[in-house]
């Protein structure tokens, strides 16, 4: 346990319906992180918060998806009018940012999304 | 964007020293050179960072030569839990988008 945590850890819908997961990261971490990863690949950039503001979006993150973090805290990404092509793990991750690298990211377990 | 290769998959027994190297023959001056672990079902993990010459923690080693257009990442006598996917990342604390996992290295252990 890393101590960041999402929910749902599985989430099942069909085509063209809403979908909302979130993400509760460690609580002194001021950066918040989303990534989406597929089978057999590694995870995707999807966008990144530094507390409330987000900072940076993936180019391939469509319009679909809206991602917010009220207050600095707990986050959620939102998918709308879901396709099939976004059946995945959506990954979660937090740090303090202070590192000159990429640093050292805790990531949450995932929410698997299956879209029918 | 600083692509990086590595090998697809490598095999070890218990008890070996495994060098993983990854290319990234365009690294700029600001990046650096992180490396995660990933097991099935499970968001990867960090190991270890560095810029230059060798970075050493409990689990790993990572040594960047001199022109640091490719790395190692050596994990002493490895045991059946290190079976898992290992990856090479280059870049700075900004710039995410640039951020590319790949496909990483699947390290297989057996007894």
């Amino acid at each position: 346990d890393t101590g960041v945590s999402q929910d749902p850890r599985h989430k099942i819908t069909k085509r063209g319906q809403n979908v909302t997961f979130r993400c509760d990261p460690i609580s002194e971490h001021n950066r918040l992180y989303w990534y989406r990863q597929t089978l057999g690949q590694g995870p995707e950039f999807l966008t990144y918060f530094q507390n409330e503001a987000q900072l940076e979006k993936s180019r391939l993150l469509s319009d679909r998806f809206s991602a917010e973090r009220p207050k600095g805290s707990f986050s959620t990404l939102e998918i709308q009018r879901t396709e099939q092509g976004d059946s995945a793990m959506y990954l979660c991750a937090s740090s303090t940012g202070g590192s000159g690298g990429v640093g050292e990211q805790f990531f949450g377990p995932g929410t698997r999304l299956t879209v029918l | 964007l600083a692509k990086t290769t590595q090998p697809i998959s490598m095999d070890s027994y218990e008890g070996q020293e495994v060098n993983i190297t990854c290319s990234h023959n365009n690294i700029a001056t600001n990046d650096y050179i992180t490396w995660y672990q990933q097991f099935p079902s499970q968001g990867p993990r960090f190991i270890i960072q560095g810029y230059k010459t060798k970075v050493t923690n409990e689990v790993a080693s990572l040594f960047i030569p001199a022109d640091r257009k490719s790395s190692t990442l050596s994990l002493p006598r490895v045991s059946l839990s290190d079976t898992a996917v290992y990856y090479c990342l280059v870049g700075d604390n900004t710039g995410f988008q640039k951020l590319v996992f790949g496909t990483g290295t699947r390290l297989l252990v057996s007894p």
